[in-house]
């Protein structure tokens, strides 16, 4: 069984400032991770993924992640927001073998960023 | 095409009637999969087809809800008897073999029932 929480539905940064949305995922097996981003009346794009290997993965638009088993967290960052970064952001987990399909996703954070 | 596509786009349907969805993946993808996305939920998993078959129908929420796939294509779901519990986004996915890829999502029908 799989899960993803992200805290805080809601997250408004100033333009130029630093983007954190913090996910947090429950896995029994090891985990394959992803951020999608949802822009108004748009269906999810890939903004990045984490397989196996490096632990820091950077996708488009500035983005990256980081994978910490430890803390089974796999937070996105940007170093400084732009007004298009607006959107809904969606952590997602998939495991491995006959789970390897099934693709769980977070509840997701609006982003809101102030000009 | 080149994208995912669902249609419609927005339907406004009264209580007790039916409802058709219909997605036409990237050509060539294996995998296809319905989500349900309502206001401050996520996206709900519905089901998932690989090829022509459903392996996995357990996220369908009543037996009011049914899916097919034909060709290994075009995939249309239904939803009979809608109820107002029911009004939500309805998002198409496809991936080339549905193990731990990137998903292509279409832009989702916004159903809602009257």
């Amino acid at each position: 069984a799989q899960s993803v929480t992200q805290l805080g539905s809601h997250v408004s940064v100033s333009e130029g400032a630093l983007v954190l949305l913090r996910c947090n995922y429950s896995s029994s097996v090891p985990p394959y991770l992803f951020w999608y981003v949802q822009y108004p009346n748009q269906g999810l794009q890939l903004l990045l993924k984490y397989t196996t290997g490096a632990t820091l993965v950077k996708g488009i638009n500035g983005f990256e992640a980081e994978f910490k088993k430890s803390e089974t967290s796999f937070h996105l960052t940007k170093p400084s927001a732009h007004m298009s970064d607006a959107a809904e952001y969606f952590c997602a987990v998939s495991g491995s073998g006959a789970g390897s399909y099934q693709l769980t996703f977070g509840k997701g954070t609006k982003l809101s960023v102030i000009p | 095409g080149a994208g995912v596509s669902q249609s419609p786009s927005n339907k406004v349907t009264e209580k007790g009637k039916d409802v058709e969805l219909r997605c036409d993946p990237i050509s060539g993808h294996t995998a296809l999969y319905w989500y349900r996305q309502s206001l401050g939920q996520g996206l709900e998993f519905l089901i998932y087809f690989q090829g022509n078959s459903a392996p996995d129908k357990s996220g369908l929420p009543s037996d009011r809800f049914s899916a097919e796939r034909t060709g290994g294509s075009v995939s249309t779901l239904t939803i009979q008897r809608t109820q107002q519990e029911d009004s939500a986004v309805y998002l198409c996915a496809s991936s080339l073999t549905g193990i731990n890829e990137k998903l292509f999502f279409g832009s989702g029908t916004q159903l809602s029932v009257l």
